[in-house]
């Protein structure tokens, strides 16, 4: 099977631009969760989505928002960017079911390194 | 809301020695699960070890293991026969909750 994949893997923005950024989860994983890795924060999660339902989120304002599509695959956009969202962007995939048990494993992505200027 | 601290944000230890990385937590909830992941320089975090909180056994994985201290509420990560390819970045985490994680950097 192939891997999570998120796309791009670096992005350079300005400061007031908006960004999307791409994760395709493993096959069969309906899950979908995202991170923003800082080196003084670690990993904050920002939301997980479900069969395209947001079903957890994190403590962020609303500029980061995201979906899912009917075939899993999810997107991040963060609009009016601040030199602060510069961090790598972690997703990461599950075999969650309907009730989370949260024991699954998470299978992660390579992440996508933005960059405000 | 749940809680997560690693409170050593660097480490390092020789080669094929010992090392113990520690997690705290907070929770509310008597059913969880607890994690460790490697992030090592490629970025591409893995899963180490889990335990489930109803288990009293602690976990292992070969040279991993951990101490889960329910009542305690702290979740330690000890790597025996520490090898080069295991310096990364150890993140502890609860559902989806992690800590800020520990640098670990392995010495020849």
């Amino acid at each position: 099977k192939a891997g999570v994949t998120q796309t791009p893997r670096y992005l350079i923005k300005t400061r007031g631009q908006q960004v999307t950024l791409s994760c395709s989860p493993i096959s069969g994983h309906r899950s979908v969760s995202w991170y923003q890795q800082t080196p003084g924060q670690g990993l904050q999660f920002l939301f997980e989505y479900f069969s395209e339902t947001q079903r957890n989120k994190g403590n962020f304002p609303g500029r980061f928002s995201g979906r899912q599509f009917s075939n899993s695959r999810s997107e991040m956009n963060v609009s009016t960017l601040e030199l602060g969202d510069s961090a790598l962007y972690l997703c990461a995939s599950s075999q969650s079911t309907g009730t989370p048990n949260r024991g699954e494993k998470l299978f992660f992505g390579s992440g996508t390194q933005l960059s405000v200027l | 809301a749940q809680t997560v601290t690693q409170s050593q944000p660097e480490m390092s230890v020789q080669e094929a020695e010992t090392v113990t990385l520690s997690c705290t937590y907070d929770t509310s909830e008597n059913n969880y699960y607890l994690f460790w992941y490697k992030q090592p320089p490629s970025r591409q975090m893995i899963l180490v070890i889990r335990q489930e909180a109803y288990k009293q056994q602690n976990a292992t994985e070969n040279r991993f293991s951990v101490n889960f201290q329910k009542a305690a509420k702290s979740f330690s990560l000890k790597i025996s026969d520490s090898q080069l390819g295991d310096t990364a970045m150890y993140f502890c985490a609860l559902k989806l909750t992690f800590g800020k994680g520990t640098l670990l950097t392995v010495n020849p």
